[in-house]
């Protein structure tokens, strides 16, 4: 059965400085897997997917994820954080071909001035 | 503009008494669920379709039913309604056409059921 496990309920960060969201996976083949972001009172906004094209892939404001294969891992980084990335962030995978969905609990993040 | 439009945005209500939240697309996407969020659980299935007239269980189905009359459309019922259905829904939608496609989710709709 595949799943996620994101690693952090909460992380603060200085604006300025790196954020890196922590995210494992579980799974008996290579996953498909999302990071979505989830501003208050928004919905979830697509940040990025890996697809097994490329192991680093590059998403929106900045944000990238690298799957690591041998880690079981597909951490959401950003070189510098912006006070407008305080928000929610989910781990997806993909659990088959329908689209069908399992997200991780999220990891709450609060930028500081 | 693509967009998932989920009606309304918020509701309180009281136990027992049936309501029905509005889920619309207008990307012409085959598939279309419904999640609830609850803190430290992420989001969870309650029931997805993947066209017209075809729809199935999800993850936490109990107390829910969807209809899927049309393709645009996935209404969200609540018959008896009860605190523990106090949460906050989404709608989502995607394309069956190439694996692996996102979903785009509506605004959400916090309903509180007293």
């Amino acid at each position: 059965a595949q799943s996620v496990t994101q690693l952090d309920s909460h992380v603060s960060v200085s604006e300025g400085t790196p954020v890196l969201l922590r995210c494992n996976y579980s799974s008996s083949y290579s996953p498909s897997l999302f990071w979505y972001v989830q501003h208050p009172n928004k919905g979830l906004q697509l940040l990025l997917k890996y697809t097994s094209a490329a192991t680093l892939v590059k998403g929106i404001n900045g944000f990238e994820a690298e799957f690591k294969k041998s880690e079981t891992s597909f951490h959401l980084t950003k070189p510098s954080a912006h006070m407008s990335d305080a928000a929610e962030y989910f781990c997806v995978v993909i659990l088959d071909s329908w689209g069908k969905l399992q997200f991780g609990a999220g990891t709450q993040v609060v930028v500081t001035p | 503009e693509a967009q998932v439009t989920q009606n309304p945005r918020y509701l309180i209500t009281v136990t027992g008494k049936k309501l029905t939240v509005t889920c619309s697309q207008n990307m012409n996407h085959e598939y279309m669920s419904w999640y609830r969020q609850d803190p430290g659980l992420g989001l969870r299935q309650i029931y997805y379709s993947m066209n017209v007239e075809v729809t199935d269980k999800g993850d936490v189905p109990e107390g829910y039913k969807v209809s899927r009359k049309e393709k645009r459309n996935f209404p969200l019922i609540l018959e008896s309604p009860s605190p523990n259905q106090t949460s906050l829904y989404f709608c989502a939608s995607s394309t069956l056409q190439g694996r692996n496609q996102p979903q785009h989710f509506g605004d959400g709709t916090r309903l509180s059921i007293l």
